[in-house]
Parts: structure tokens; C-alpha cells; sequence
């Protein structure tokens, strides 16, 4: 079973400063694609940036950026120059590749992030 | 740019009720996905469709059912809610385009009393 590993329950950044979100994943595929979503109080799912498996380059979004190591099946987000509206829960999903639209997500339990001013 | 359209955004039912969730994907998207979360917990997959067909399924009770229509939107029915119904139902919405993204709708707050 495909399973996805949040260890940190909350984080907490000072402003302008830089967090590291931390995500493991468990599956035997070898196609697969890793998410980071942004939860603020709203509850509106937002996705924060996207990541191939196939791709060796990590992926970046302005202010935000991954740690993608395949081998060791970890994904982490690193957020830098951190700004109050950053403040949210974070949720690490994954999404096995079987082809076309039709992969479902499959969420950590959140880390939830506060930014002190 | 258009999102994803969820209605009614709050619900409010009373045990053994009957609700029904409606979700209007982006449009030119031809794959919708549902999700529960409770509260303080992450989103549990409920089931997809694509092309109007069911393409998966998830942690959904056999008292929900859901169906893509012709235009491409989707409705979640729920029969005899249980107060343990209670959650945030997201709808998400992809295409392929070499890659994929869903992008969630705002969601429908399910109350049961």
C-alpha cells in the first residue's frame, strides 16, 4: 500500500526567515507524482508545486522549493523569505502515474506551519 | 481564470437524511475526484470519474453514490447520514496534458445533527 509520512505535527518560522517542511512516502511504483498543497484557514486546497518522479531536477515556485531524493522516497518543501499569509496547514500527497487523468491523491497528515511577525 | 464550482457550500441535515453535493468541473477538464476530510484530519479519496465513468474507487460507504453527467459535472449522493458524515467534501477536477494537477473547489461543509 501506498502510504505518505508527515513527522511534524506543527512548525513554527519567523518572518523573512526559511522552513523546511518534511515528507517520506512509501510505494513500489517506480512513475509517480508528489504534491505539496496549502491549506490556509479557508479551507481551500491550494497546490503549492508539483513534482515527476522521472525528473531529477527539483522543482521551484518562487519562493518555494523541493528536496526531491527518489531513492530515499523523501519530499521536502522549503519556503523561504516566509510571510504571514504562509501561515497554513501543509499537506504532502502523492499520485501514482498509471496514465491518463485518473490518479488519486493520497495525503500526509498535514504539518501545520505558523509565521510569527 | 474559472475554478471549480462546488454548491451548496454549507449543509446542514439531520440524521437518516438524504443529501446531494454538486461539483462543476473546470471546464475542458474531463476527470473529477471526490474527497472527505474530517475535521482535523487529511483528505480521504471517495471516488473519480473520468469520461463519465467511474475510473476509481475509495473509502466510500455503500450508502453514497456519485455519477458524472454529460456536461461533465458530478453529484455525490449521500442516503441515511450517520453523524460521523459530518466533514468538508472537496470535488477536484485534472485533464492530461502530459502532466496532471487537480485542482480542488472550495468545498461543501456537511453538518449532520
Amino acid at each position: 500500500a501506498q502510504t505518505v509520512t508527515q513527522s511534524q505535527p506543527e512548525m513554527s518560522v519567523q518572518e523573512a526567515e526559511t522552513v523546511t517542511l518534511s515528507c517520506t512516502y512509501d510505494t513500489s511504483e517506480s512513475d509517480y507524482y508528489l504534491f505539496w498543497y496549502k491549506q490556509p484557514p479557508s479551507r481551500q486546497m491550494i497546490l503549492v508545486i508539483r513534482q515527476e518522479a522521472y525528473k531529477q531536477q527539483n522543482a521551484t515556485e518562487n519562493r518555494f522549493s523541493v528536496n526531491f531524493q527518489k531513492a530515499a522516497k523523501s519530499f521536502s518543501l522549503k519556503i523561504s523569505d516566509s510571510q504571514l499569509g504562509d501561515a497554513a496547514m501543509y499537506f504532502c500527497a502523492y499520485s501514482p502515474n498509471y496514465g491518463g487523468a485518473t490518479n488519486k491523491l493520497i495525503f500526509g497528515t498535514g504539518t501545520l506551519l505558523a509565521v510569527q511577525p | 481564470a474559472a475554478g471549480v464550482i462546488q454548491s451548496p457550500r454549507h449543509l446542514i441535515k439531520e440524521k437518516r437524511e438524504t443529501a446531494t453535493l454538486k461539483c462543476y468541473p473546470i471546464p475542458r477538464h474531463d476527470t473529477v475526484y471526490w474527497y472527505q476530510q474530517g475535521p482535523g484530519q487529511d483528505p480521504q479519496f471517495l471516488i473519480s470519474f473520468y469520461e463519465k465513468m467511474q475510473s476509481d474507487k475509495g473509502s466510500i460507504p455503500d450508502r453514497f453514490s456519485a455519477q458524472q453527467f454529460s456536461d461533465y459535472h458530478s453529484e455525490l449522493n449521500m442516503s441515511s447520514l450517520e453523524l460521523g458524515d459530518s466533514a468538508l467534501y472537496f470535488c477536484a477536477s485534472s485533464i492530461d496534458r502530459g502532466y496532471y494537477e487537480q485542482y480542488f473547489g472550495p468545498g461543501t461543509r456537511l453538518t449532520v445533527t
